[in-house]
């Protein structure tokens, strides 16, 4: 089946740091997905790629679409605390399928 | 616009005894609804997923099961629970094959 490698698993970063984490897998996907979850709380979809290529921001979230299809990337800009929590990427292609997260700290 | 509930949201049972988590959704029709656990606040494992009414598909075998007994109304029931079904459970929707949207999930524990 299809897998997604999601590095690296945890950062801890000072606030005011750049992060950047991503997916690579050895399936193509048609479109990726990034979400982050908040402590006890449902994930919630931050950027959607649909095209490879695609370079997409949301504020200080910046994510790519590899060019192959077969990677991702998040990029966080100028880190708040409230940028803590645990993102996932995951891969739509015949159905959808999730990364292992990155456990994001941010230390003020 | 669309709402995803779920309840309880946060439950602690005895090993052995019953389980029923509700979610529903609003704003939409036909969702493709989507059970998963999340242990350990890490990896999400999808569990069950309906394309409609009556409509289920397993994941992985175990200890739990789902049913659809409406268009936006998605059950995950277990006839005894094991302390190996602690967890946090996340109930998802989706239109067709799509960006899923995720509820606000329901923090079981099993003593």
């Amino acid at each position: 089946g299809q897998q997604l490698n999601q590095s690296p698993q945890s950062m801890f970063i000072q606030e005011g740091e750049d992060v950047s984490m991503n997916c690579t897998s050895s399936s193509i996907f048609n479109t990726w997905l990034w979400y982050k979850q908040d402590p006890g709380e449902g994930p919630v979809l931050l950027i959607a790629l649909y095209k490879a290529g695609e370079l997409t921001s949301n504020g200080r979230l910046t994510a790519q679409f590899g060019i192959t299809r077969k990677d991702s990337f998040l990029n966080i800009s100028a880190s708040i605390p409230s940028d803590v929590g645990i993102y996932f990427c995951a891969g739509l292609g015949s159905r959808l399928t999730f990364g292992e997260g990155t456990q994001l700290t941010v230390n003020p | 616009s669309q709402t995803i509930h779920q309840w309880p949201a946060t439950l602690v049972q005895p090993v052995g005894s019953p389980l029923s988590l509700e979610c529903t959704v609003e704003g939409t029709s036909n969702p493709n609804l989507y059970w998963y656990r999340q242990a350990a606040g890490r990896g999400l494992q999808l569990l069950f997923y309906s394309v409609g009414i009556g409509q289920i598909s397993s994941e992985v075998p175990q200890n739990l099961s789902a049913s659809r007994p409406q268009d936006r109304q998605f059950i995950l029931s277990s006839k005894k629970l094991l302390l190996s079904d602690s967890g946090f459970y996340l109930c998802a929707w989706s239109a067709l094959a799509n960006e899923q949207f995720f509820g606000p999930g329901t923090r079981l524990t099993v003593l």
